[in-house]
């Protein structure tokens, strides 16, 4: 099982640009998670999708889309991308809310 | 005041050391999760607990309800234990999890 995996692993834009981050599990997880980590700061969530049709805004969900695609893949949209969005993201899954969350590797995106 | 404090923000020892790395929070919980950042920036679950004590290889982990504390304790540490430290905890009735800022702890050969 390849668990928990993000594309692009590395990504610049330029200001203004758009581009979408895809997460897959193949854990047949329910609830899946987008969190982005910034220097100093704790991973805070963007959205998330408790289980395959619904999706909810986390603590920073401005700027951003989401899609729960099916139960497999859940992305994330940046449509007109800013300097503060520089970051690594990291979309991570869970059987169900309450359970373990595992992580994806990351996706590094810097904003110019 | 964040809701999940830890500390210390930074630890460095010695290999073979005893380290405890500790959360605070300010919630209700429903359960507290420790994870390990890798230099390499994977992030890996280490425990979910509610109450007691979880034991892992020489993984330790401990939480006390009442004074809303949790430790994380590393026996005969080594350099491979190098990485960041995550405390995250889940407030009762929420579906999502809080984040501390990490510890991030460095063994010396």
């Amino acid at each position: 099982n390849a668990g928990v995996t993000q594309t692009p692993k590395f990504q610049v834009l330029k200001t203004g640009q758009s581009m979408t981050l895809q997460c897959a599990q193949d854990m047949n997880h329910n609830s899946m998670y987008w969190y982005r980590q910034d220097p100093g700061m704790g991973l805070r969530l963007i959205y998330y999708s408790a289980s395959e049709g619904t999706t909810d805004k986390g603590e920073v969900p401005n700027g951003y889309n989401v899609s729960r695609l099916n139960k497999r893949e859940f992305s994330l949209r940046l449509e007109s991308a800013a300097p503060s969005q520089t970051s690594v993201y990291f979309c991570a899954s869970s059987v169900w809310t309450s359970e373990t969350q595992y992580f994806g590797p990351g996706t590094r995106l810097l904003v110019l | 005041k964040n809701e999940v404090e830890q500390s210390p923000q930074n630890l460095t020892a010695q290999e073979g050391e005893f380290i405890t790395i500790n959360c605070s929070y300010s919630v209700g919980i429903s359960a507290l999760h420790w994870l390990q950042q890798h230099p390499g920036g994977g992030i890996v679950s280490l425990f979910m607990l509610s109450s007691g004590k979880k034991k892992h290889g020489r993984l330790i982990a401990t939480i006390n309800i009442q004074e809303k504390h949790s430790s994380l304790h590393i026996t005969a540490s080594h350099p491979r234990d190098s990485a960041v430290y995550i405390c995250a905890v889940r407030a009762q009735g929420a579906q999502k999890l809080v984040f501390g800022q990490g510890t991030r702890l460095t063994i010396n050969p």
